[in-house]
């Protein structure tokens, strides 16, 4: 049972440069998230999935684009990256209704 | 101002010592908190729900105080393993999609 795996861990890309990061859960989860963490900050909501064919903006949803493939997966796509993108990001997934988050271990993303 | 207010830290305490944390949040709306746990560049991790009445899980208490707004951590007897970032986390609903981070207080515990 390996919870939320996500692809890649690491990944270093120049400005303007396209990439999408996977996640995905096998705990049978309706709902699916993409954080940012930057240093001195919290984790902040960049687009959730309440379920299966929805998608909905988080707090900083501005230079990425999601897609939920199905119940198992929730994909973030960076189109056109910028260094103000240079993050940690987590995958995340819950039951509707419940609060407690499992996470993925992260991707260090670095926009040179 | 932040809606989830931390103290950053560090918290330098020896092993056997008891630690408390701090956290204000500004949504009186707010329904329900919990403390996270961060092992350094690990993924969050449930550490405990806070509660209204007071909860303990182990050398864990969590406290909520409504009126003034705060949630509080306390560890007792602490081991080297607790050495972390504790993140506090408010939901102002229901739903995953309306958790707010605190940025977390980091411990390091020192033998």
């Amino acid at each position: 049972n390996a919870g939320v795996t996500q692809t890649p861990k690491f990944q270093v890309l120049k400005t303007g440069q396209s990439m999408t990061l996977q996640c995905a859960q096998d705990m049978n989860h309706n709902s699916m998230y993409w954080y940012r963490q930057d240093p001195g900050m919290g984790l902040r909501l960049i687009y959730y999935s309440a379920s299966e064919g929805t998608t909905d903006k988080g707090e900083v949803p501005n230079g990425y684009n999601v897609s939920r493939l199905n119940k198992r997966e929730f994909s973030l796509r960076l189109e056109s990256a910028a260094p103000s993108q240079t993050s940690v990001y987590f995958c995340a997934s819950s039951q509707p209704g419940v609060s407690s988050l499992h996470f993925g271990n992260g991707t260090r993303l670095t926009v040179t | 101002r932040k809606e989830v207010e931390q103290d950053p830290g560090p918290f330098n305490v020896p092993e056997g010592a008891t630690v408390a944390f701090n956290c204000t949040y500004s949504n009186s709306a707010s329904q329900s908190f919990f403390w996270y746990r961060q092992d350094c560049r690990k993924e969050p991790k449930l550490l405990m729900s806070v509660y209204s009445s007071g909860n303990e899980d182990g050398r864990f208490t969590a406290q909520l105080n409504r009126a003034s707004q705060y949630i509080s951590l306390l560890i007792r007897d602490s081991k080297l393993s607790d050495s972390a970032t504790y993140l506090c986390v408010v939901n102002r609903g229901e739903y995953g999609n309306k958790l707010v981070f605190g940025a977390g207080t980091i411990l390091r515990v020192k033998s």
